[in-house]
C-alpha cells in the first residue's frame, strides 16, 4: 500500500537545466496537484489535474509543464530551472471533485538550483 | 478573492500548556470548506480535520479542538495540555466550489513545544 510517492526525493540541479518531478499514486484518485513550498508563503499550487489528459494552471505556474496520460502519473517539468525555483515540492492527490474532500500529500521534494 | 491568513508565524509553548493557532478566511463563496494539515519536522503533510461551512459545531478529537466561526470567519485550533510531539509547522486551507476546489494554504503557523 505505497500510496503516493514521490521521486526523487532530494535534486541538485544547475540552471537552465530540464528537470522532470515524479509524482505517483495507487488510490486511482482522480485529482492530483503540484504545490510548492516556500518559506513566508505556505503552499502555493502549481498545477492540477481532474483526470488523464486534463491539466489546468494554479497560482504559480510559469516555468513549470505538466502532463498526465495515464490516471497515476503526473509528472512536473521544469524546462530551464532558474534559482528561484528552488524550493520543496509537494504532490497530492484526492478523490472526485477536489472541494469536500482532502487532498492526501506525497513526501515531497528538495530541489534546489544553482 | 479567496485568502487565508495565519498571523501567527511562530508559537513556542512549555509542555502542558494549551495553546491555540489562529485562522482567519476571506471568500465570497457560500459553500466552501476549511481544512488542517500538521506538517511535522519529518516534512510530510498530514489531514486533521475538514469543515464545511454550513457546520458550524465545534469538534474535539482528543486533545485537539477546532472553532468554527463564521460571524468572523475564524478557523482557529486548539491543542490542550501540548506535548513534544505537537511541535509541527500546522497550516489551515480553504477549498470553495468556484474555485473549482483549488486549495487554498494559508502561510502557517510554526509550533514549538518545550519539554
Amino acid at each position: 500500500d505505497a500510496g503516493i510517492t514521490q521521486s526523487p526525493r532530494y535534486k541538485i540541479t544547475e540552471t537552465g537545466r530540464q528537470v522532470t518531478l515524479m509524482c505517483h499514486q495507487t488510490w486511482s484518485h482522480s485529482y492530483m496537484f503540484w504545490y510548492r513550498q516556500d518559506l513566508g508563503h505556505g503552499l502555493r499550487l502549481i498545477y492540477y489535474s481532474a483526470a488523464a489528459d486534463i491539466t489546468d494552471k494554479g497560482e504559480v505556474p510559469d516555468g513549470y509543464v505538466v502532463s498526465r496520460s495515464k490516471t497515476e502519473n503526473f509528472p512536473l517539468t521544469l524546462e530551464s530551472a532558474t534559482r528561484s525555483q528552488t524550493s520543496v515540492y509537494f504532490c497530492a492527490s484526492s478523490d472526485r471533485t477536489g472541494v469536500s474532500y482532502e487532498q492526501y500529500f506525497g513526501p515531497g521534494t528538495r530541489l534546489t538550483v544553482t | 478573492a479567496q485568502k487565508v491568513t495565519q498571523a501567527q508565524t511562530e508559537i513556542s509553548v512549555v509542555e502542558k500548556e494549551d495553546v491555540t493557532l489562529d485562522c482567519v478566511y476571506e471568500t465570497r463563496d457560500t459553500t466552501y470548506y476549511l481544512f488542517w494539515y500538521k506538517q511535522p519536522p519529518s516534512g510530510e503533510l498530514v489531514f486533521l480535520i475538514r469543515r464545511n461551512s454550513f457546520d458550524e459545531q465545534n469538534e474535539i478529537s482528543g486533545r485537539y479542538s477546532w472553532n468554527f466561526q463564521k460571524s468572523t470567519s475564524s478557523f482557529n485550533f486548539t491543542i490542550t495540555a501540548s506535548q513534544v510531539v505537537d511541535s509541527a509547522v500546522y497550516f489551515c486551507a480553504l477549498s470553495s466550489y468556484n474555485q473549482g476546489g483549488k486549495l487554498i494554504f494559508g502561510q502557517g503557523t510554526e509550533l514549538s513545544v518545550k519539554p
